[in-house]
């Protein structure tokens, strides 16, 4: 099993520019998920998915799009990049939401918007 | 508002001393406790769980952590640290059935 994989590793945006970040799972799960990562903080969840079609919202969605059209891929969509965006981001899974199930992650991805 | 708090930004030892991580959460509800190491440039793993079973709780790498309610306390503990467990350490808290709460991590140093 590759687990959750992301890509790409790296990215240097100009500002205004778009991208997407990739989030592949192959273990089966419903549940996945979008952090940022900001120096000496901790993750921020950006935005989650319950399964297939359906998404929601985290703590910090603005300026971020997800879509969920299959269980094993989750991509993030950057539309207008900002400074502020500057971050790394990691995708992760989890079999169930709730209680003792932990949270599986991809490696990240740094994203730099200048 | 649940929240989790780490005690120490950075915590510095030798090797084959002993490590004391610690983590203090408030939570509404019962709640699931986790342990993720961060090596640099890496992802979030996984090193140990609380799920009601048992307030002590062993993880990989010889680490284990100790429920304690009445302290509302998750600390992390390992009898002697290695060069390998230098990496950031995150308490993460899921209170009953909502979201997972980050602490801001502790980095750890070790020193041969």
């Amino acid at each position: 099993n590759a687990g959750v994989t992301q890509t790409p590793k790296f990215r240097i945006l100009k500002i205004g520019q778009s991208m997407t970040l990739q989030c592949t799972q192959d273990m089966n799960h419903n549940y996945m998920y979008w952090y940022r990562q900001d120096p000496g903080m901790g993750l921020k969840l950006i935005y989650y998915s319950v399964g297939a079609g359906i998404t929601d919202k985290g703590e910090v969605p603005n300026g971020y799009n997800v879509s969920r059209s299959t269980t094993e891929d989750f991509p993030l969509r950057l539309e207008l990049a900002a400074p502020s965006q500057t971050s790394v981001y990691f995708c992760a899974s989890s079999l169930d939401r709730q209680g003792p199930y932990e949270q599986y992650f991809g490696p990240g991805t740094r994203l730099t918007v200048t | 508002a649940q929240s989790v708090t780490q005690l120490d930004s950075h915590v510095s030892v030798s090797e084959g001393t002993p490590v004391l991580l610690r983590c203090n959460y408030s939570s509404s509800y019962s709640p699931s406790l986790f342990w993720y190491v961060q090596h640099p440039n890496k992802g979030l793993q996984l090193l140990l769980k609380y799920t009601s079973a048992a307030t002590l709780v062993k993880g990989i790498n010889g680490f284990e952590a100790e429920f304690k309610k009445s302290e509302t306390s998750f600390h992390l503990t390992k009898p002697s640290a290695h060069m390998s467990d230098a990496a950031e350490y995150f308490c993460v808290v899921r209170p009953g059935f909502q979201k997972l709460v980050f602490g801001t991590g502790t980095r750890l140093l070790v020193s041969p």
